[in-house]
């Protein structure tokens, strides 16, 4: 049973575009939702994370829109740039629920290609 | 951000062999450490969790007996595999979460250690 599916598999946007990458979890436990960035060959690194408890996180380029209801989360990279081809992973945890820290299960991941 | 090691980054050993990876948060005590498993081009998979001091917690399907970890230290934790088999070549990943503040909310993983079985 996959507890968080992640679409599309692959995107491709042009320089300065917007690029979208959804997720979609069932476990209603899950109460951190973090997104990742990874290169290959390396481990993954963190871009952001919100908890259920607010609709929408901005850092710099990146948002995160939630929906409780919905049970869904994506992605926003605005004004995408080249060095921001990547392999993305969504994330959920019972981070605060489980009384700490809690291991993440990824989503199948998206692999984005920015054209110049 | 925090930083996370892994020793070694790459590891080639034969069929029959055990292989020892280390995990080390650099500037943070890791209360909680987890162990990930990833194959080519594929989503990471959580094997296990480690609290200092404890045994570590397994994830369904994932053989204690062959995956064995220690978290001796609140900066240090070991995973072995023991007698390794080609099956088990993988990309091994640790993050580390911290007990307070910023750091408990975040794991922080490490660079990853790709292991081939010949």
């Amino acid at each position: 049973q996959q507890q968080v599916k992640q679409s599309p598999q692959s995107l491709i946007v042009q320089k300065g575009g917007i690029s979208i990458i959804n997720c979609a979890y069932e476990n209603t436990a899950f109460d951190y939702f973090p997104w990742y960035q990874q290169f290959p060959g390396k481990g993954p690194a963190l871009l952001i994370a919100i908890r259920p408890d607010v609709s929408e996180k901005k850092e710099g380029r990146f948002t995160i829109s939630f929906n409780k209801s919905a049970k869904q989360f994506s992605l926003h990279i605005m004004d995408s740039q080249p060095g921001d081809s990547a392999t993305y992973f969504c994330a959920a945890s019972m981070m605060y629920s489980g009384g700490g820290a809690d291991g993440l299960t990824f989503g199948k991941g998206t692999h984005l290609i920015i054209q110049p | 951000g925090a930083v996370v090691s892994q020793h070694p980054s790459r590891v080639i050993c034969k069929s029959g062999t055990s292989v020892k990876i280390e995990c080390r948060s650099l500037d943070f005590q890791a209360t909680t450490m987890f162990w990930y498993r990833q194959f080519p081009k594929q989503s990471l998979m959580l094997m296990a969790t480690s609290n200092e001091g404890s045994k570590a917690t397994y994830e369904q399907g994932v053989e204690k007996d062959k995956f064995l970890i220690n978290h001796a230290s609140l900066t240090l934790s070991t995973l072995t595999v023991t007698s390794a088999h080609p099956e088990d070549s993988s990309f091994y990943i640790c993050s580390a979460a911290g007990s307070s503040g910023r750091k408990r909310d975040t794991q922080y993983f490490g660079p990853g250690t790709r292991l081939t079985v010949l």
